[in-house]
């Protein structure tokens, strides 16, 4: 299994411009999940979906879309970037049951804005 | 929303000393308490975690303790090593509200 994968790695945007960060997992994980990690601030929730057709909003969720057409990808959307979203963007999946489960993270985009 | 909030944000240790970071969140409905590990430039790995009917787990050199009652939990490492300087972020309910982070440095 190749586990949680994200491309690109690195990513360099101006301003205004938009992009998609893809996401996909193997494990047929039913929820998945995007983060932001600044310096300082941990990991912020942007969005998540508990499977495919569903998806709600996390902390930080302005300036982002997401979409889940399938179980295995949960691509993230910057409409119009910004330098406030230079930041790396970890994708994250898991098992849905009666509790919860380990979250795997894939090994993240570096997204700088200029 | 559910507010997590972690202490220290640094920590220097001894190897062979104990580490200790703290974990205190807001909502009492929460019921999954993991604590994950993040070396430089790499992605967050589970550690440990713990469920809301158990007040304490052990993994070798690891433990997690809960206070639902004080809505905290904390992290106990013991007999520290170098490969253990990371840091550290502990979590809150299934959507995973992070704490802020620990930077744990183990001096040899």
């Amino acid at each position: 299994n190749a586990g949680v994968t994200q491309t690109p790695k690195f990513q360099v945007l101006k301003t205004g411009q938009s992009m998609t960060l893809q996401c996909a997992q193997d494990m047929n994980h039913e929820y998945m999940s995007w983060y932001r990690q600044d310096p300082g601030m941990g990991l912020r929730l942007i969005h998540y979906s508990v499977g495919a057709g569903i998806t709600d909003q996390g902390e930080v969720p302005n300036g982002y879309n997401v979409s889940r057409s399938t179980t295995e990808d949960f691509p993230l959307r910057l409409l119009s970037a910004a330098p406030s979203q230079t930041s790396v963007y970890f994708c994250a999946s898991s098992f849905v049951g009666t509790g919860a489960y380990e979250q795997y993270f894939g090994p993240g985009t570096r997204l700088t804005v200029t | 929303g559910e507010n997590v909030e972690q202490h220290p944000s640094t920590l220097s240790v001894q190897e062979g000393d104990s580490a200790v970071i703290k974990c205190t969140y807001s909502d009492s409905a929460s019921n999954y308490f993991p604590w994950y590990k993040q070396e430089l430039g790499k992605r967050p790995q589970l550690i440990i975690d713990i469920r809301s009917n158990v007040g304490e787990k052990k993994d070798q050199r690891i433990a997690v303790t809960l206070n639902k009652t004080a809505k905290h939990f904390s992290l106990h490492i013991t007999e520290t090593q170098p490969e253990d300087s990371a840091v550290y972020f502990c979590a809150v309910t299934n959507k995973l509200i992070f704490g802020t982070g620990t930077l744990l440095a183990v001096q040899p």
